[in-house]
């Protein structure tokens, strides 16, 4: 199946800091990929979606200036998080979408493996 | 609005049956997807449904009625590392995922 890998898996920053999260698609295309952040004991929720190539679409609520994306390639988008805060703590995670094969094909997310930011 | 609807929690014993239910209220509707998620990782896929019917996969089957908006995972032969949340998601007209908060799903010896 399709692999989408994260890093780093565990980052632990001071306040005001920024912090880069890379995800990379291993053995596919991904025309898409999306960034969730989840906090302990909810759901998913979306932040952003974007394509190779163009601007991140970002969901209401999230803060473009402050978490930005890059999709510079189809196997590598990045997420950085400027002047992280205690508040930006949180496991944060990439999916990906594309022409995988799988059983959805192009509908089918996969997911990397989570970025747990820890801010002090 | 649109809104995915599961149980917060469900307990069974191991070795059982469990069905977790997932009703659904879309604009549109390209698809059903159940994820499976230990604490602490990622979501990892395990089925997808877009025609009405049962998909059998192992000890997981999934099931989806369109015209109810309404699916459900069905857990066979319940073993100790099926203790997860499990996530329903919708794929809707733009093809944008739709998540539902996910069930709790603790197995017991």
């Amino acid at each position: 199946g399709a692999v989408v890998s994260q890093h780093p898996s565990r980052v632990i920053c001071k306040s005001g800091t920024s912090v880069k999260i890379e995800c990379r698609s291993l053995d596919f295309q991904a025309t898409t990929m999306f960034w969730y952040r989840q906090f302990p004991k909810q759901s998913l929720m979306l932040m952003a979606t974007s394509n190779e190539g163009s601007k991140a679409t970002y969901e209401q609520g999230v803060e473009k200036d402050k978490f930005l994306i890059n999709h510079a390639s189809l196997t590598l988008s990045t997420l950085t998080v400027t002047s992280a805060h205690p508040e930006d703590s949180s496991f944060y995670i990439c999916s990906a979408s594309g022409t995988s094969g799988g059983p959805a094909v192009e509908l089918e997310q996969f997911f990397g493996p989570g970025t747990r930011l820890t801010v002090l | 609005g649109q809104n995915i609807d599961q149980p917060t929690e469900m307990t069974a014993t191991e070795g059982a049956i469990v069905q977790i239910n997932c009703t659904y209220q879309t604009s549109g509707f390209n698809g059903l997807f159940w994820y499976q998620q230990h604490a602490g990782e990622a979501p990892t896929f395990l089925s997808y449904n877009v025609l009405d019917g049962l998909e059998e996969k192992g000890r997981f089957s999934s099931f989806l009625s369109r015209s109810k908006g309404y699916s459900y995972l069905l857990l066979k032969e319940l073993q100790m590392k099926d203790s997860a949340s499990y996530l329903c998601a919708v794929t809707d007209s733009n093809y944008q995922l739709i998540w539902g908060a996910g069930t709790k799903l603790i197995i017991k010896p």
